[in-house]
């Protein structure tokens, strides 16, 4: 079965960096578009960032552009989301998500990893 | 910038009973919008996509209808395990944006 697990979650002052992972199994992970959503306490969750089945597309919620990155490796079967000048504001669980299509390409989340904290303060 | 509406913030029922909850969009999604169900401590599970199409292993006593900026999540007899927040999600056109809605609570009465 499908199964997505994040790790590199954790407690990082404002400004800092850090480097989240999603590894995949049960399912051809070079086939599927990927995402990170977040949730931060209290709140509904949020789409992040999104990567194309082969990494040639990357697409950010504006909340994030420019200071966030998306990547993947397709031989490790790993999704990454390298963050940089954290912000208190970007505390939050971070899932991976698994994309799937219908009208649009990846237009759901079908699959979601048990997520990563990540707390941004000083 | 899509944004979707979800009422009522807090709907309490009890087991056995029937819940409608409701998802408006502030432009037309056509059929295009999904309903997770999100538990405390685990993550959110994808229920309904295109608006009425039950995801792999969802009970049939879940169903959605609606199209344009009207959406409705039913469940026609709610059991123990059904209560929980339900969030409305969509992708705009280009450049592909998700939003979601800011969730029902559905809570034991």
């Amino acid at each position: 079965q499908v199964q997505l697990v994040e790790s590199g979650g954790g407690v990082v002052q404002p400004g800092r960096s850090l480097r989240l992972s999603c590894a995949a199994s049960g399912f051809t992970f070079s086939s599927h578009g990927m995402h990170w959503v977040r949730q931060a306490p209290g709140k509904g969750p949020e789409w992040v960032a999104v990567i194309w089945y082969d990494g040639s597309n990357t697409f950010y919620a504006d909340s994030v552009k420019g200071r966030f990155t998306i990547s993947r490796d397709n031989f490790k079967n790993t999704l990454y989301m390298q963050m940089n000048n954290l912000r208190a504001e970007d505390t939050a669980v971070y899932y991976c998500a698994r994309g799937i299509s219908s009208g649009h390409y990846l237009d759901y989340f079908d699959s979601w990893g048990q997520g990563t904290l990540v707390t941004v303060s000083s | 910038e899509i944004v979707l509406t979800q009422s009522p913030a807090t709907l309490s029922l009890s087991p056995g009973e029937g819940a409608t909850l409701s998802c408006r969009a502030s432009q037309n999604l056509n059929r295009y919008l999904a309903w997770y169900q999100h538990k405390p401590g685990q993550s959110p599970r994808l229920l309904i996509y295109d608006a009425s199409k039950r995801a792999t292993g969802i009970p049939a006593r879940f169903s959605g209808s609606g199209s344009g900026t009207d959406f409705t999540l039913t469940i026609s007899s709610l059991e123990p395990e059904d209560f929980a927040v339900y969030y409305c999600q969509q992708r705009s056109n280009w450049p592909p944006m998700y939003s979601f809605g800011q969730g029902t609570k559905l809570e034991i009465k």
